[in-house]
């Protein structure tokens, strides 16, 4: 088992571009959860998806960021313009019910940069 | 936003110690988890503790939950350098799987 996947590792941009974060869960697990985490304000849900339909996007800061799950097996977060403030480590996990709640799996992160 | 508080905020141990972290949070919950991070890489699930359990164990770990006290601690028995990482506790509750984490514990263990 590959573990969740997420590409690219590190990404440098400027301000104002657009930025496209990937993840490809775990096959099998049928809810994917976007985080952001930084120093400042620790880790914080975006948005998560269940069978691939967003259920809960109130995390999701502002219209600049969008995320999909075109089907099972990949899930994309965008940044379009993105800013400095959006720089921090974007992580992707994906669940499974396990013995009495959903213990989630995550990736080794996107550590976003703009500039 | 965050559910849970870790207290300490930071602890340094000498290996072969024990390690206790404690976790408080706010609204009802159907489980809390606690997970590891270590420095640059994603978060690992450790242990997970339902509402009607009391108390849990994963080999070194021991975990109690008092739903009373909305609180939650972690016991690390015999602490290794390897142990060295920040632990957060996540409650699920109040939505559809949706679990929330708190601030973190950074714990180092000295050889």
């Amino acid at each position: 088992d590959a573990g969740v996947i997420q590409s690219p590792r590190h990404e440098v941009t400027e301000m104002g571009q657009e930025v496209t974060l990937r993840c490809k869960p775990i096959s099998g697990h049928n809810s994917l959860f976007w985080y952001r985490q930084t120093m400042m304000r620790g880790l914080e849900l975006l948005i998560y998806f269940n069978n691939n339909v967003p259920i809960d996007d109130s995390g999701m800061p502002e219209d600049r960021f969008s995320a999909k799950m075109p089907n099972a097996s990949f899930s994309t977060l965008k940044i379009q313009p993105s800013e400095p403030r959006d720089s921090a480590v974007y992580f992707c996990a994906s669940s499974l019910p396990g013995t009495g709640g959903w213990e989630q799996y995550f990736g080794p992160g996107t550590r976003l940069t703009v500039t | 936003s965050q559910q849970g508080e870790e207290d300490p905020q930071a602890l340094s141990i000498q290996e072969g110690e024990n390690a206790t972290m404690n976790c408080s949070y706010k609204t009802s919950i159907n489980n809390l988890q606690w997970y590891r991070q270590n420095s640059g890489r994603g978060l690992v699930h450790l242990i997970l503790i339902r509402s009607n359990e009391r108390e849990k164990h994963s080999g070194r770990l021991r975990v109690t939950l008092d739903t009373s006290k909305k609180s939650s601690s972690l016991l690390i028995t015999a602490s290794r350098a390897a142990d060295t990482a920040s632990y957060f506790c996540a409650t699920e509750g109040g939505g559809y799987q949706k679990v929330t984490f708190g601030t973190g514990t950074k714990l180092q263990v000295i050889p």
